[in-house]
């Protein structure tokens, strides 16, 4: 049974550092990766998704790895702001594209300290 | 939020009352999900349905109903069997394209009274 686990569960950083959030996952076995961030009160928000053939993926400062053989996958945050304070949640979904599970890690709650 | 709604945003419910969640979507995407947050955990999958007229239960069914008559719309029913329905629910879509991303509405927080 795949299980997926962030560590830590919260992380307080002065603004401008850079940073990295991490997941790490049971099943090596994984269609898919998909970062979200989460807002207080509010729904998830897609960051970035990585494909399992694929190794890393990048959004403005934010940047994402795969490394499928040790199930591991970290989110990169480059000069961190008050802004990208929120909670941080991954999610695998797989094996295989027909397989509708996705499981979730229990979050890092980030706090940017200005 | 994208193109996906739910409504209420709070609900307040009584012990013993069936109360249901509202999840509309016109995103035109073929697979709908319900899951429920409770604090400082994961999201933890109720429903599922990847197409009109098909679901399928997911990992904490129990106490929960799903019905799948449009392609918009997946509401979710919470009944009086679940003993702690209390947690914020979450409705998402998933495109189904190569991306295959996951797209979430903006939740409705429960509260039984």
């Amino acid at each position: 049974k795949q299980e997926v686990t962030q560590i830590p569960a919260a992380l307080s950083v002065p603004e401008g550092e850079n940073l990295v959030l991490n997941c790490s996952f049971t099943d090596s076995a994984i269609y898919n990766l998909q970062w979200f961030r989460q807002d207080p009160g509010k729904g998830l928000t897609s960051l970035l998704l990585i494909q399992s053939s694929q190794r890393e993926q990048t959004s403005g400062r934010l940047n994402a790895s795969l490394d499928k053989s040790s199930g591991r996958s970290t989110l990169y945050i480059a000069a961190s702001q008050p802004g990208d304070s929120a909670t941080y949640l991954c999610a695998v979904k797989g094996p295989d594209s027909s397989a509708s599970k996705i499981i979730f890690g229990s979050g890092t709650r980030l706090s940017i300290r200005p | 939020d994208g193109g996906i709604t739910q409504s209420p945003k709070y609900l307040f419910r009584k012990e013993g009352q069936n109360v249901t969640l509202s999840c509309e979507q016109n995103l035109n995407h073929d697979a709908m999900y319900w899951y429920r947050q409770d604090p400082g955990q994961g999201l933890r999958l109720i429903y599922y349905s990847q197409i009109v007229n098909d679901f399928q239960k997911g990992d904490i069914a129990e106490g929960y109903s799903v019905s799948r008559e449009k392609k918009e719309s997946f509401p979710l029913t919470v009944t009086s069997a679940q003993k702690n329905p209390t947690a914020f629910y979450l409705c998402a879509t998933r495109d189904g394209s190569s991306t295959d991303t996951q797209y979430f509405g903006p939740g409705t927080r429960l509260t039984v009274l």
